[in-house]
């Protein structure tokens, strides 16, 4: 297993364009988190994903969303970009939907550059 | 309020020496703590948990509820230890971790 895949690596945007980051979790896990990380800063949590159900939800302005698939994949979605939404967007992915019990398996992060 | 605290952010000592990585925390009730690590071009993964009480490459972390810290040690650095590394605590949802800013161990000959 390849763990937790995300797509693209890179991508650059302007301001107020729209982006969708994509994430496979590993085979079996059926929890999806999404982290942004700012340079120089630890992960902070945007969205948790369970069964196709969000289960949390950080604090994120509405421009932030995201969704599951039936394959348990998942979508980041931030309409109207701004400078400050550069950043690393991490996925992590679980067996279980409790952090406590559930290991989380990070990706390698999508790097978002707003211009 | 739920927060993580890591005060140092970089800690350089040589090979042999012992390592604390301070974490202190805020948090309502019983707190679920964790320490991450990202090692050079590698994704972030977890070293260990205080619900599990396990020693991981030699590293152990001690929760401590009067103090509020959970930091991280090492009785003898390697070289290979030099990292990032993160604190980070459960939120009170239980859905999410709150991660610290992080600690870069550098350790060297």
């Amino acid at each position: 297993d390849a763990g937790v895949t995300q797509s693209p690596t890179h991508l650059i945007k302007t301001r107020g364009q729209q982006v969708t980051l994509r994430c496979s979790p590993i085979s079996g896990h059926k929890s999806v988190s999404w982290y942004q990380q700012v340079l120089g800063q630890g992960p902070q949590f945007i969205f948790q994903y369970y069964e196709k159900e969000e289960r949390g939800r950080g604090n994120f302005p509405d421009r932030f969303s995201a969704r599951q698939f039936p394959n348990y994949s998942s979508e980041l979605n931030v309409n109207a970009l701004l400078l400050g939404d550069s950043a690393l967007y991490l996925c992590a992915s679980s067996l279980g939907q409790g952090v406590a019990y559930n290991e989380q398996f990070f990706g390698p992060g999508t790097r978002l550059t707003v211009l | 309020a739920q927060r993580v605290t890591q005060p140092e952010k970089l800690l350089s000592v040589f090979k042999g020496a012992p390592v604390e990585l301070k974490c202190n925390y805020s948090y309502s009730g019983s707190p679920e703590l964790f320490w991450y690590v990202q090692y050079s071009r590698q994704r972030l993964q977890l070293l260990l948990r205080h619900i599990s009480r396990e020693s991981i490459k030699g590293f152990t972390a001690d929760l401590n509820k009067g103090e509020t810290s959970f930091h991280l040690k090492k009785p003898f650095a390697q070289e290979e230890d030099s990292a990032m590394y993160y604190c980070a605590l459960k939120n009170q949802a239980g859905t999410a971790l709150i991660f610290g800013k992080g600690t870069t161990l550098s350790v060297s000959s």
